[in-house]
């Protein structure tokens, strides 16, 4: 029930192209839904993050659609730049003091010049 | 200025040995974890620390202590290391944790247990 399922593992995409990343959780007690960006050898970077009461937020070129009615999460990446080329992790909250937060697996993105 | 730093950035060790890894935090927050990425780069909260006080223990050996002298810090010692602790280890903190708010990561330190 607390497992955090991304999709797909691993993605490549032309420059200036969207890419894409799914995440569904099962615990609808998750209150904080943040993506992470790493790159190789450093820590993870937080990107975007929303709340479920928010449908969209948007930051940039970084959108993050949640559909709370089928605890799905998604994160669409325009204009897709080499630079973007990292590894990125949904995450879901627990709620209270804890700060617990539990990671999807990972999708490693490649955008292509 | 760096937010959380780590010490030591790699770590390589025989089995058995007892060895140390050291996180500072100067943005101020209260709360610092530590998680465990594993070689397929999967990410796993092991400890959280509010306030110097231990409120998470994820079902991790009692060969891993974690210790917090201080808001600011929160090392992990880890006893009788096996091959199965390598793995990179990141601490992070955070300012509430009740709302949610960013976890800052350090760069992590990569244990190679030979």
């Amino acid at each position: 029930q607390q497992q955090v399922k991304q999709s797909p593992q691993s993605l490549i995409v032309q420059k200036g192209g969207i890419s894409i990343i799914n995440c569904a959780y099962e615990n609808t007690a998750f209150d904080y839904f943040p993506w992470y960006q790493q790159f190789p050898g450093k820590g993870p970077a937080l990107l975007i993050a929303i709340r479920p009461d928010v449908s969209e937020k948007k930051e940039g070129r970084f959108t993050i659609s949640f559909n709370k009615s089928a605890k799905q999460f998604s994160l669409h990446i325009m204009d897709s730049q080499p630079g973007d080329s990292a590894t990125y992790f949904c995450a879901s909250k627990l709620p209270g003091n804890t700060g617990k937060l539990i990671f999807g697996q990972g999708t490693t993105l490649q955008v292509k010049p | 200025d760096t937010a959380v730093s780590q010490t030591p950035k790699y770590l390589v060790t025989q089995m058995g040995n007892d060895k140390s890894i050291k996180c500072e935090q100067n943005l101020g927050h209260d709360t610092m974890y530590w998680y465990k990425q594993d070689s397929k780069k999967f990410l796993k909260i092991m400890f959280s620390y509010n306030n110097k006080e231990l409120i998470i223990n994820e079902t991790v050996p009692n060969r891993f202590s974690p210790k917090s002298p201080d808001k600011a810090h929160l090392n992990l010692h880890i006893n009788s290391l096996e091959l199965g602790d390598s793995a990179v280890y990141f601490c992070a903190s955070s300012q509430n944790p009740w709302i949610g708010t960013e976890a800052f990561f350090g760069q992590g330190t990569r244990l190679t247990v030979v």
